[in-house]
Parts: C-alpha cells; structure tokens; sequence
C-alpha cells in the first residue's frame, strides 16, 4: 500500500511552460518535505513544509502544504532545463520514519 | 563542508559474493539511514540509527544483509551472498534530530550482481 502517493509519475513538457506535481495522503503529516534527485546522485532537499496551508516559494517553485496537512503540492513556472530530474516527496507521522512518495519524473525539454 | 560520503560509487561482482558498502555521514548528525532505489520499488528504508544504534531494521530485506554504526562517523551496509535481485543504488543519509530531522543523502553506491 502506497501510503504517499505521487501524480503524475511522469511528465515532459516544454521550456517556459507551468505545471503541478501533486502528492496526496490520507494519513496526516506533521511535516511533508519535497527533494530534488538528479541522475548519479542522491535526493537533495527542497523544502519542508510544516503548518496547514503553509506556502513556501523558492524561486520559480511554489510548495503548498494543505490545510489538514494530508497532501501537497509543487508548482513550477516557466519550466526551465533545469528543472529536469525526479521529485519526490515525503512525509513525517512524527515517527521515526519518512513516507516516501514513488516520485515524479520531470523532463523540460528546451 | 564535506556532505554524507560514500564507497565505492560503482560495485560490480558475481552471485555470491560478499558486498560491503560504506558510508560517512556528515559530522554532527545523530542518525543514519540506509535506503534501497529501484525503479520498480523505489525509495525504501532499509535501516535506521540513532546515536550509533539500530532503531528499525524492519526494512532490511533478509539474512543475507547486515549494517554496523562502530561510531558516529562510520557505517556498513554489507550483503552476504549476495543474489541479482540486490543490484540496486543503494543511499546513506544523515539527519539531526531523528527522522524528523532533514535527511541530507549521499551520492550512493550502484550496485550490480551478475
């Protein structure tokens, strides 16, 4: 059972365009944190988000966190190359473990 | 600032063989964390540490693996035999504070069993 789940797994779309990758739980976080993983290396943290309806922009990105701390989403204007690389997301239940989302693979073709 | 440091990045060996992977999390952290990426299975936690003890190894997929934290700055992942179902990457990450802590990855370690 996917736990944190990730939409869409793939995507591809053009340089300047905007798109959304979603992640969606029933579970509720008490903090959900967003990575960026480029080929041959490991996740690189983006952004956590903590409090219900919390945004955070970093740059082109916008992170939202929703209002009962169940899912999230990143948004990404005028896509640039790169941008390219494997989002994922993750989950704390304020445990000892992440809930790892399966990941969105983002290609920006230029 | 050195990051989360792993060895060897590239590991090609036969069925059967004994792997040890390795792993120097970064200074100041107090917990570690093995994962497994696939594309199949993607991102799993294999183990956990805390202050240089397993907390959780529930992830581990069986006998055949093994981890030890000797001290704070070391940690091994090791799979004997290993079997063509473990070629994966496999990560070493580092927190502060326990798993709620920003987890900071290594470069990880491809492995392939033939």
């Amino acid at each position: 059972t996917q736990l944190l789940e990730q939409s869409p797994q793939f995507l591809s779309i053009q340089e300047g365009e905007n798109l959304t990758v979603y992640c969606n739980s029933s579970s509720v976080f008490s903090s959900l944190q967003w990575y960026r993983q480029e080929p041959g290396e490991g996740p690189v943290l983006l952004v956590t988000v903590v409090t219900g309806g919390e945004v955070k922009k970093l740059k082109r990105l916008t992170f939202q966190f929703g209002d009962a701390r169940k899912d999230s989403s990143l948004h990404i204007t005028a896509a640039q190359p790169g941008d390219t690389g494997l989002y994922l997301c993750a989950g704390d239940r304020s445990n000892y473990q992440l809930i790892w989302g399966a990941g969105t693979k983002l290609i920006i073709k230029p | 600032d050195a990051g989360v440091i792993q060895s060897p990045r590239h590991e090609v060996t036969e069925m059967g063989q004994e792997v040890t992977l390795r792993c120097k999390p970064i200074s100041g952290h107090n917990s570690l964390f093995w994962y497994r990426q696939t594309m199949m299975r993607g991102l799993e936690l294999l183990i956990y540490f805390n202050n240089n003890v397993p907390i959780d190894d529930s992830g581990m997929p069986e006998d055949r693996f093994s981890a030890k934290m000797p001290n704070a700055s070391f940690s091994t992942l090791k799979i004997q035999p290993s079997e063509p179902r473990d070629s994966a990457v496999y990560f070493c990450a580092s927190s502060f504070g326990g798993n709620r802590g920003e987890q900071y990855f290594g470069p990880g370690t491809r492995l392939t069993v033939t």
